[in-house]
């Protein structure tokens, strides 16, 4: 089955600073990976996602990158807010989700600092 | 438009009980799914039903089943509870299509077993 590996487990930057988050998936069939973010004690919400036709996607402040010949895709935080302080996980599926589920990665806690 | 919605919201069970968490959706999605969430790993699929009439296991089903009871409600259900399936169970749905790929969560239930 699919792997999905995510690094940094913890990650503190400056606000306003950038923050990146990089995840690896092992099945080279998958062609479906979003991003979500998670608030302490809350559900996860879709922030981002890709398609494996589409190398780099962007929406505002929020940005992922995907090479599938390396199988590793990113995210890319922009001028980080105080909001933005959350658990972020990455994801993968074959099917775009739709028929098997998602392989979590085991999430990025992102502190911004004030 | 509720979305997607669970019950019970907290649950504390003593080993060897049973019970059904119950889920539905209010978007006409063919797609929906049982994830677990536990500290440091992630979410983690247990069972998922692609559509009205299916059902197949996830990474983790030991311990569960699961009832794909019309299209809008899927349940699953612990036959004999486990210390170790303390964690936060988590319901999705999606579409299965062309166009929009994402994974709805509901709120969650918290389920502690002693």
């Amino acid at each position: 089955g699919e792997n999905v590996e995510q690094h940094p487990s913890t990650l503190s930057v400056q606000e306003g600073d950038s923050a990146v988050i990089k995840c690896t998936y092992s099945d080279s069939a998958s062609n479906y990976f979003p991003w979500y973010k998670q608030e302490l004690g809350k559900r996860p919400q879709l922030i981002i996602d890709i398609r494996s036709n589409v190398g780099e996607k962007k929406d505002q402040r929020i940005a992922v990158t995907l090479n599938k010949t390396a199988k590793h895709f990113s995210l890319h935080i922009t001028e980080t807010q105080p909001e933005d302080s959350a658990v972020y996980f990455c994801a993968a599926s074959w099917s775009g989700g739709g028929a098997d589920g998602l392989t979590f990665g085991k999430g990025t806690h992102l502190i911004i600092q004030p | 438009n509720a979305g997607v919605t669970q019950t019970p919201k907290f649950q504390v069970l003593k080993t060897g009980q049973s019970m059904t968490l119950q889920c539905a959706q209010d978007m006409n999605h063919n797609s929906m799914y049982w994830y677990r969430q536990d500290p440091g790993m992630g979410l983690r699929l247990i069972y998922y039903s692609a559509s009205e009439g299916t059902t197949d296991k996830g990474e983790v089903p030991n311990g569960y089943n699961v009832s794909r009871l019309n299209k809008r409600e899927f349940s699953l259900r612990l036959e004999s509870a486990a210390p170790s399936q303390t964690s936060v169970y988590f319901c999705a749905s999606s579409e299965v299509g062309q166009r929009d790929y994402e994974q709805y969560f509901g709120p969650g239930t918290r389920l502690t077993v002693t």
